[in-house]
């Protein structure tokens, strides 16, 4: 099956600072990739995601971009604010199948006012 | 504003309780899954539904069980509680139609504390 794995663990910047998560995946035919973001008591919520035809796609201050030869994808905050502290997930699934999202472990960002 | 509500929100009771943890959906979607959460942030899925009747388990296994009478509910629940039961418990949604491909809808969870 799918291994996700998801790097660094926690991770703080200071506000205006650039941050990035990395995710590496284990099964090629992996072909979707949404980041989710957590929120303190709250469930996760889709951010972005990149499918496997696409190299990159930004969205405002964050950005995603994937690797399918080195099968690793990355999310990039721009001008972080106090704002996205949270934990942020990556995952990824098939189209066929169960499909069933496969999630890296977390990331907790902190920024630093 | 998500479209899957889970009930309670918190919840703390009795070792050797029977619980049920609603989780509802009003999006149409199939597909509906559950997570525990651990302190240390990892999602571990411990169960899934393709559609009404139909229910698997997940990676991690869990003394838990699932039901699905209807489209829209996916009720958890636990026989008999224990301190080990301890944990986050998160619901969520897909639809199928699409491949999985618009990814999951997560309810707000249910904290359960057993003492």
């Amino acid at each position: 099956g799918e291994n996700v794995e998801q790097h660094p663990s926690t991770l703080s910047v200071q506000e205006g600072d650039s941050a990035v998560i990395k995710c590496t995946y284990s099964d090629s035919a992996s072909n979707y990739f949404p980041w989710y973001k957590q929120e303190l008591g709250k469930g996760p919520q889709l951010i972005i995601d990149i499918r496997s035809n696409v190299g990159e796609k930004k969205d405002q201050r964050i950005a995603v971009t994937l690797n399918k030869t080195a099968k690793h994808f990355s999310l990039h905050i721009t001008e972080t604010q106090p704002e996205d502290s949270a934990v942020y997930f990556c995952a990824a699934s098939r189209s066929t199948g169960a499909n069933n999202l496969f999630f890296g472990t977390g990331t907790r960002l902190t920024v630093i006012p | 504003e998500a479209d899957i509500y889970q009930t309670p929100r918190y919840l703390v009771i009795g070792t050797g309780k029977k619980i049920t943890l609603e989780c509802s959906q009003t999006m149409g979607h199939d597909k509906m899954y559950w997570y525990q959460q651990d302190p240390g942030m990892e999602l571990h899925l411990i169960h899934y539904s393709y559609g009404v009747n139909s229910t698997e388990k997940g990676d991690l296994s869990s003394e838990s069980t699932v039901s699905r009478i209807r489209t829209e509910h996916f009720p958890l629940t636990l026989e008999s509680a224990r301190p080990s039961h301890t944990s986050q418990y998160l619901c969520a949604s897909s639809d199928p139609r699409t491949g999985g491909i618009y990814g999951y809808t997560f309810g707000s969870g249910t904290r359960l504390t057993v003492v």
